[in-house]
């Protein structure tokens, strides 16, 4: 059972245009939400995460958007850039299991 | 401060063989999580390590088995391989220094396993 569901699977955008990816989940014990970004040949790298107890976060290009009645969140790219080109992962980590559990990841690509 | 390292980096076995991977973790970290990544599965939790033992462990059957060494060093294996073994295998590891709350997880290049 996918536990946490993401998508799109693939989005392409325009440089310089906003990147949306969405993420819904299902276990309300989750209590932490990072976003991963990995690169073709590397391992997954933490970009950006909020707590449940925050709406919004943000950092530089990067959001994300928290919506705990919803059971969803979303991970905005601003000015998106082709160097941001990247397979992205939202992930869902509960604290008494010390596991994450990963969305199954959008291929962004953006265009020059 | 080095980063994760995964060995081999690429592996080719025949079905039924058996296999053992590799990771060290971040100096200084106690906590080795492996995870196996599908193009039609992600990301998949398999198990993680803390000081030499077994803490979590994913939905993965018996033949998928790890263990940790006393410097944090930690080796995954599976045994009798099957054609739908053949998947990016990462490492992650934290140092777990913040009890009952997320430390972040700091993952390797992979290894990539393919079943013939």
């Amino acid at each position: 059972q996918q536990q946490v569901k993401q998508s799109p699977q693939s989005l392409i955008v325009q440089k310089g245009g906003i990147s949306i990816i969405n993420c819904a989940y299902e276990n309300t014990a989750f209590d932490y939400f990072p976003w991963y970004q990995q690169f073709p040949g590397k391992g997954p790298a933490l970009l950006i995460a909020i707590r449940p107890d925050v709406s919004e976060k943000k950092e530089g290009r990067f959001t994300i958007s928290f919506n705990k009645s919803a059971k969803q969140f979303s991970l905005h790219i601003m000015d998106s850039q082709p160097g941001d080109s990247a397979t992205y992962f939202c992930a869902s980590f509960l604290t008494g299991a010390n596991n994450l559990f990963f969305g199954t990841g959008t291929r962004l690509t953006v265009i020059p | 401060k080095a980063g994760v390292t995964q060995t081999p980096r690429y592996l080719i076995k025949t079905r039924g063989q058996q296999v053992t991977l590799s990771c060290s973790p971040i100096s200084g970290h106690r906590s080795v999580s492996w995870y196996q990544q599908t193009p039609g599965q992600g990301l998949q939790f398999l198990f993680e390590y803390f000081s030499e033992t077994q803490r979590n462990k994913g939905n993965f059957p018996g033949r998928f088995s790890g263990r940790q060494f006393s410097n944090s060093r930690s080796e995954m294996n599976v045994s009798t391989l099957e054609l739908g073994d053949s998947a990016l295998y990462l490492c992650a590891s934290s140092s777990a220094s913040r009890q009952g709350a997320y430390n972040e997880q700091f993952f390797g290049p992979g290894t990539r396993l393919t079943v013939l």
